[in-house]
């Protein structure tokens, strides 16, 4: 079966400080994959989605980045965090044609990262 | 992808039904209307979908308008852990969707009650 993973649960960095988060799918192959950030009681936002190893889609100007150096290997970073990166961060992956809910999303378990 | 609209918030009595509407009046021919529910600090998690049939399962029913302009999730027998933001997303389905994305509006926040 496929599952995704995802860490930290929680992060807690100072200003200035870098970041990295990876996230890594197991039973599937080709994955899209994406990272979303929940800011608190707010909806999610879509940061950055990826169709294939090293290609990545920025859906909003931010202080972060995504990479892709493995299929099923997705990394989101930054070099210095701002506090307004503060937020519930969550990966998710959809497989062409087949997937959790046919053509649905299946997400991690999310880190929580507060920048101080 | 079409617009959903959604009432921010819902009270449900414990073991009653649960019925969360979503309006969707912009959606195509080849939208489906996807719910997923969100619990405090936990990923969203995936409910159901369809095109224009009602579809049930394990988790919940969904009933689509004729017009397909709306829809509405059934929880049938509500739970204190149903309680959760609940999310109405229209969206074409793989595989002619490639590269695009689900977009996650406020949603709904039903709590349910004991």
């Amino acid at each position: 079966s496929q599952t995704i993973h995802q860490w930290p649960a929680t992060l807690v960095q100072p200003v200035g400080s870098p970041l990295s988060l990876e996230c890594t799918v197991e039973g599937t192959s080709n994955p899209n994959l994406y990272w979303y950030r929940q800011a608190a009681g707010r909806g999610l936002q879509l940061l950055f989605y990826s169709v294939g190893i090293g290609q990545i889609s920025s859906e909003v100007p931010q202080n972060l980045s995504a990479s892709r150096p493995q299929d099923r290997q997705f990394i989101l970073s930054s070099k210095k965090l701002l506090l307004s990166d503060s937020g519930f961060y969550l990966c998710a992956w959809s497989v062409l044609g087949f997937g959790q809910g046919t053509y649905g999303y299946t997400f991690g378990s999310g880190t929580r990262l507060t920048v101080v | 992808d079409a617009k959903t609209t959604q009432p921010p918030s819902m009270d449900c009595a414990e073991g009653r039904a649960a019925n969360l509407p979503c309006n969707h009046s912009t959606i195509s021919g080849n939208e489906y209307v996807y719910w997923y529910r969100q619990i405090h600090s936990q990923g969203p998690q995936y409910i159901i979908h369809g095109l224009k049939n009602n579809e049930t399962n394990e988790m919940a029913s969904l009933i689509i308008t004729e017009d397909r302009k709306s829809s509405t999730l059934i929880l049938p027998h509500a739970t204190l852990r149903d309680t959760a933001v609940y999310y109405c997303i229209v969206r074409v389905s793989f595989p002619n969707n490639y590269g695009q994305n689900f977009v996650f509006g406020p949603g709904t926040r039903l709590s349910v009650l004991p």
